[in-house]
């Protein structure tokens, strides 16, 4: 199975401050997945990369896959309130019949304090 | 516009008890999942059905079964409860391949 670290378990920042996730894999991505889930509430889909070196942003959100494939680091840039919640990262299970199961990081707590 | 539609969103059991979580897909994916959401372990698969007719086990599916009724539901029973069973319960869809998977809001299940 894949396993994916991510770091910091826990993150507090000031509104305003720019932070990053990082999230790294035991064995080459072929596909890394952002999900951001407020407390209580379902995972909402951030992005996708597949391609390594890939860099897709969406608003204030930048996420990054290394070319060797194996770590992706979502940047944060001037944090506010809203961008409060848990990320976390998920690969797909690569060839076989593990192409298309999802396995998760144990997810990043993020607080954005005003 | 509803997407994945899980049932009951909250559920308190007695150990012992059985119970079934509903989830339903509008989106015409042929692949489902049932995970498990525990604090400081991320989302766990307990089951999977690639395609309607298909399931199989994933990491922690003991306690567990499954049906594919159709294309568009997928249900999660639990035949006798057991307090290590309390966790949050996500079901999510996918098209397969290297697609993302859209997720219901959850089933906040207390096993006491």
């Amino acid at each position: 199975s894949q396993e994916l670290e991510q770091s910091p378990q826990s993150l507090i920042v000031q509104e305003g401050k720019n932070l990053t996730i990082n999230c790294t894999s035991s064995k080459t991505l072929y596909g890394l997945y952002w999900y951001k889930q407020k407390y209580g509430e379902g995972l909402i889909f951030l992005m996708m990369l597949q391609k390594g070196g890939e860099e897709k942003s969406h608003e204030k959100i930048t996420a990054k896959l290394d070319e060797k494939k194996q770590q992706s680091s979502l940047h944060i840039t001037a944090s506010q309130p809203s961008h409060a919640g848990i990320y976390l990262c998920g690969a797909d299970g690569g060839r076989g019949s593990t192409l298309g199961r999802l396995y998760f990081g144990r997810g990043t707590q993020l607080t954005v304090w005003p | 516009n509803a997407g994945v539609t899980q049932t009951p969103k909250f559920q308190v059991l007695k150990t012992g008890q059985s119970m079934t979580l509903q989830c339903a897909q509008d989106m015409n994916h042929n692949s489902m999942y049932w995970y498990r959401q525990d604090p400081g372990m991320g989302l766990r698969l307990i089951y999977y059905s690639a395609s309607e007719g298909t399931t199989d086990k994933g990491e922690v599916p003991n306690g567990y079964n499954v049906s594919r009724l159709n294309k568009r539901e997928f249900s999660l029973r639990l035949e006798s409860a057991a307090p290590s069973q309390t966790s949050v319960y996500f079901c999510a869809s996918s098209q397969g391949g290297l697609y993302g998977y859209t997720f219901g809001s959850g089933t906040r299940l207390t096993v006491v």
